[in-house]
């Protein structure tokens, strides 16, 4: 399978601060790129979904202005959290697909953010 | 109701034994049907993924899909103390590589 990274996989910040968390495919091309939440005991939660060169689609309930997303390449995204608070502390999770099959599809590692 | 609703367990089995994992969910125009393991701090991993009604296997593993009663299994034949994490089943529409996840089962295979 392809290799995906994240950059951090782990980061505390302090309340206020913004953290940049990038998606990065070594071996892949993904047209479509998924960011999930996920606290602990619960399920993945979509965030967005943005293809390449495209802006984001946010689901309902995530605010565009906090959680910035950049689609900048076919083998790049970054999920920037601004202005973080303590509830934003969870486990962020890129998700990479090719549209072509669904045997490509590839969850980054994950990031854990924890903000003081 | 939950789109994607699952049993959090814990799911106990001795090793050996066949463990099955349910999932029903809500949406009629959902089309494909994936399973996914993940272990503590971890990612999910792909197990396999299901369209069609019956049964698909895949090693020790067998997805079950049941669209009429919008219900999907997975069974994990000779459970390995190896395969305690947990199960996550995730539900999509056609055209779309949009994934709906439930709250996934947390499995227990003990020696």
């Amino acid at each position: 399978g392809a290799v995906v990274s994240q950059h951090p996989s782990w980061v505390i910040c302090k309340s206020g601060t913004s953290v940049k968390i990038e998606c990065r495919s070594l071996d892949f091309q993904a047209t479509t790129m998924f960011w999930y939440r996920q606290f602990p005991k619960q399920s993945l939660m979509l965030m967005a979904t943005s293809n390449e060169g495209s802006k984001a689609t946010y689901e309902q309930g995530v605010e565009k202005d906090k959680f910035l997303i950049n689609h900048a390449s076919l083998t790049l995204s970054t999920l920037t959290v601004t202005s973080a608070h303590p509830e934003d502390s969870s486990f962020y999770i890129c998700r990479m697909t090719s549209g072509r099959s669904s045997y490509e599809q590839y969850f980054g590692p994950g990031t854990r953010l924890t903000v003081t | 109701q939950k789109e994607v609703e699952q049993n959090s367990g814990p799911l106990s089995v001795p090793e050996g034994a066949i463990a099955s994992l349910n999932c029903t969910y809500s949406d009629r125009g959902s089309q494909s049907f994936f399973w996914y393991r993940q272990y503590s701090g971890k990612s999910p991993e792909l197990i396999m993924f299901i369209y069609s009604n019956g049964d698909k296997e895949d090693g020790r593993f067998t997805a079950q899909l049941n669209k009429a009663s919008q219900y999907v299994s997975l069974l994990i034949r000779d459970s390995q103390p190896s395969d305690s994490a947990t199960y996550l089943c995730a539900v999509g529409r056609v055209n779309t590589d949009k994934l709906i996840f439930g709250t996934g089962t947390r499995l227990q295979v003990f020696p």
